[in-house]
């Protein structure tokens, strides 16, 4: 069956160090792979794409890393912030068609 | 410019009852999706609107749900006979045309508790 897995269930780390998430997915073939933030009581946001052919992108403090072979991305928020705290998504596409793992939740501590 | 907004944003109702949930896409987005958020779990593909067409119901989890789109623009999902396990976040998004990796803008969502 599809699974789409993310890391721990919460991260919590210091103001200025770097959260490191993880998506692991299984029996997908995706030809995009998106990261969302959703804040409490609202709707998620689109924060970055990656394309299958692609191995790392970069937004400001963001960078995503894509591996097609391992089935693995990686999300790193570099020095972070206490407003970076949200809940981050993972979203495998293909077509139309967004699946969802069910999120890591970050605090980040002053 | 305006964001995809979604009525009523909290909804409370009895067993057995029909609610009808309202998307507001952005305006000029053809595609139009509906997920379900339950607590504690990803977000759940209901079904997928290109334009006024609905090319993918996979999604719905029986055939109490049901969703409509018209003039390419407004959509709701209606529930029939609510069930306990109808509990959940409803959360429409749109696009601006499908595929090639196209980001999806999200509304608040409704918060549907069946009582």
């Amino acid at each position: 069956s599809q699974k789409i897995e993310q890391n721990s269930e919460a991260l919590n780390i210091q103001e200025g160090k770097t959260a490191t998430l993880t998506c692991n997915y299984t029996n997908y073939s995706p030809a995009y792979l998106q990261w969302y933030r959703q804040d409490p009581g609202r709707g998620p946001v689109f924060l970055l794409l990656i394309r299958e052919n692609e191995k790392e992108k970069r937004k400001e403090r963001l960078k995503v890393t894509f591996d097609t072979t391992l089935k693995q991305s990686l999300f790193h928020i570099t020095a972070s912030q206490p407003a970076d705290s949200a809940t981050y998504l993972c979203a495998l596409l293909n077509d139309y068609k967004l699946s969802f793992g069910a999120g890591t939740t970050v605090t980040v501590r002053a | 410019g305006a964001g995809v907004s979604q009525s009523p944003s909290n909804k409370v109702t009895e067993k057995g009852k029909d609610v009808e949930l309202r998307c507001d896409p952005i305006s000029g987005h053809t595609a139009l999706y509906w997920y379900r958020q339950s607590l504690g779990q990803g977000l759940e593909f209901l079904i997928y609107f290109q334009g006024n067409s609905a090319p993918d119901k996979s999604g719905l989890p029986s055939d109490r749900f049901s969703a409509e789109r018209t003039g390419g623009s407004v959509s709701t999902l209606t529930i029939q006979r609510t069930q306990q396990e109808d509990s959940a976040v409803y959360l429409c998004a749109s696009s601006p045309q499908t595929g090639k990796g196209r980001e999806q803008y999200f509304g608040p969502g409704t918060r549907l508790t069946v009582t």
